[in-house]
């Protein structure tokens, strides 16, 4: 089993369109969650850290389902500027157990 | 402004040469990373250093070399000993390590795309 897996898609969804992704993970001990985003051919950028309680940045929420091991992105009122692979990254504790999934991409149509 | 720079952007050379690839940051991050992406993968580490003079073997270190003699800099050198080393390659940096999510964020540079022609 991977340390971390997505789906890879891609996800087609019209323009307004509400789209969660999940992603794995396999270590328990995972301490820190963290959603990036990243353009065709453009390094990753961080769009959110995925807290305990759950979190909401504008159109986005993360969730952290520690029991399942999984997280989750939620995208409401798809933009086409959404259109990108969103990267599930898990930190396990210290320097090197930063673990990145394959990413999942979305497409968002006109 | 604070950030991570790689130079330079597209980088191409000959088989059996041995290149090296820049990475700075002025965000004062004590630790830094690099990783390779090939079309269609996810990121894979190479190495990593968490404080200067120190570094670590990724999970595909064989034919990479690196350095950390200042805290600001990371430089990787793709030996000819890379089987393979055409690639994205994409340096990285975060504040430090705790179990607080804000330490854990890392901080990517523009990246490098090298072909080996």
């Amino acid at each position: 089993r991977k340390e971390v897996e997505q789906d890879p898609g891609p996800f087609n969804v019209p323009e307004g369109a509400t789209v969660a992704f999940n992603c794995t993970y396999s270590n328990s001990a995972s301490q820190s969650f963290f959603w990036y985003r990243q353009d065709c051919r453009k390094e990753p950028k961080l769009l959110m850290s995925v807290y305990s309680s759950g979190n909401e940045d504008g159109r986005f929420t993360a969730q952290l389902n520690r029991a399942s091991q999984y997280i989750s992105l939620l995208i409401r009122d798809s933009k086409l500027s959404d259109s990108a692979t969103y990267l599930c990254v898990v930190n396990s504790g210290g320097y090197q157990k930063v673990t990145f999934g394959t990413g999942t991409k979305l497409q968002v149509i006109p | 402004d604070g950030g991570i720079t790689q130079s330079p952007k597209y980088l191409f050379r000959k088989e059996g040469q041995n290149v090296t690839l820049s990475c700075e940051q002025n965000l004062n991050h004590d630790a830094m990373y690099w990783y390779r992406q090939d079309p269609g993968q996810g990121l894979r580490l190479i190495y990593y250093s968490q404080i200067v003079n120190d570094f670590q073997k990724g999970d595909i270190a064989e034919g990479y070399s690196v350095s950390r003699e200042k805290k600001e800099s990371f430089p990787l050198t793709v030996t000819s000993a890379q089987k393979n080393p055409t690639a994205f390659y994409l340096c990285a940096s975060k504040p430090g390590t705790s179990g607080r999510a804000s330490y854990n964020e890392q901080f990517f540079g523009p990246g490098t795309r090298l072909t080996v022609l």
